[in-house]
């Protein structure tokens, strides 16, 4: 199956710095790739769709303008969390899609942010 | 896609037989039941997947009602690692998207 390979694995920043995350598709070229967001001990909350060219899509209540993110090739997407605060301290997850109909996600092994 | 309905939490003696079960009474007939885990502080890895037959693969069975609003994935041998939370989705081949409920916590004990 496909490989997906996010980085950093773990981040500690401070208040008001901004923190980027990887997520790379390494044998696939993936058009769609999705973030989730992980608070402890709740499940999986979509943040993002993110399209490889064009602008990502975004679920309701997340702001486009603190997460940033960027697909400019089939094989990279980053989320960049700007201006990061306490509550933004979360398990970062992305997911490419590797397959068409039924099957086919594959999930990077997560980013835990910690801001100070 | 349809909405999921698993127990909270489940414990397991390793070497026996784990049995999860999830319940989508409003899965429609163009919606997969798919299985995936979460390790502690991993991403989530893919189990298994079905429509309306039963599924074997190496890691797990699948075991969907006839009517569809029910299933069971079952772990023959549970291992101690094994122990992580286990998610069923039901989603529609024209999705993109996993919606992720709360999910059942197995944990595997010696």
């Amino acid at each position: 199956g496909a490989v997906v390979s996010q980085h950093p694995s773990w981040v500690i920043c401070k208040s008001g710095t901004s923190v980027k995350i990887e997520c790379r598709s390494l044998d696939f070229q993936a058009t769609t790739m999705f973030w989730y967001r992980q608070f402890p001990k709740q499940s999986l909350m979509l943040m993002a769709t993110s399209n490889e060219g064009s602008k990502a899509t975004y679920e309701q209540g997340v702001e486009k303008d603190k997460f940033l993110i960027n697909h400019a090739s089939l094989t990279l997407s980053t989320l960049t969390v700007t201006s990061a605060h306490p509550e933004d301290s979360s398990f970062y997850i992305c997911s490419v899609v590797t397959g068409t109909g039924n099957y086919g996600y594959t999930f990077g092994s997560g980013t835990r942010l910690t801001v100070v | 896609d349809a909405k999921t309905t698993q127990p909270t939490s489940m414990d397991c003696a390793e070497g026996r037989a784990a049995n999860l079960p999830c319940n989508h009474s409003t899965i429609s007939g163009n919606e997969y039941v798919y299985w995936y885990r979460q390790i502690h502080s991993q991403g989530p890895q893919y189990i298994i997947h079905g429509l309306k037959n039963n599924e074997t693969n190496e890691m797990a069975s699948l075991i969907i009602t006839e009517d569809r609003k029910s299933s069971t994935l079952i772990l023959p041998h549970a291992t101690l690692r094994d122990t992580a939370v286990y998610y069923c989705i039901v989603r529609s081949n024209a999705g993109n998207m996993l919606t992720f409920g709360g999910g059942t916590r197995l944990m595997v004990k010696p």
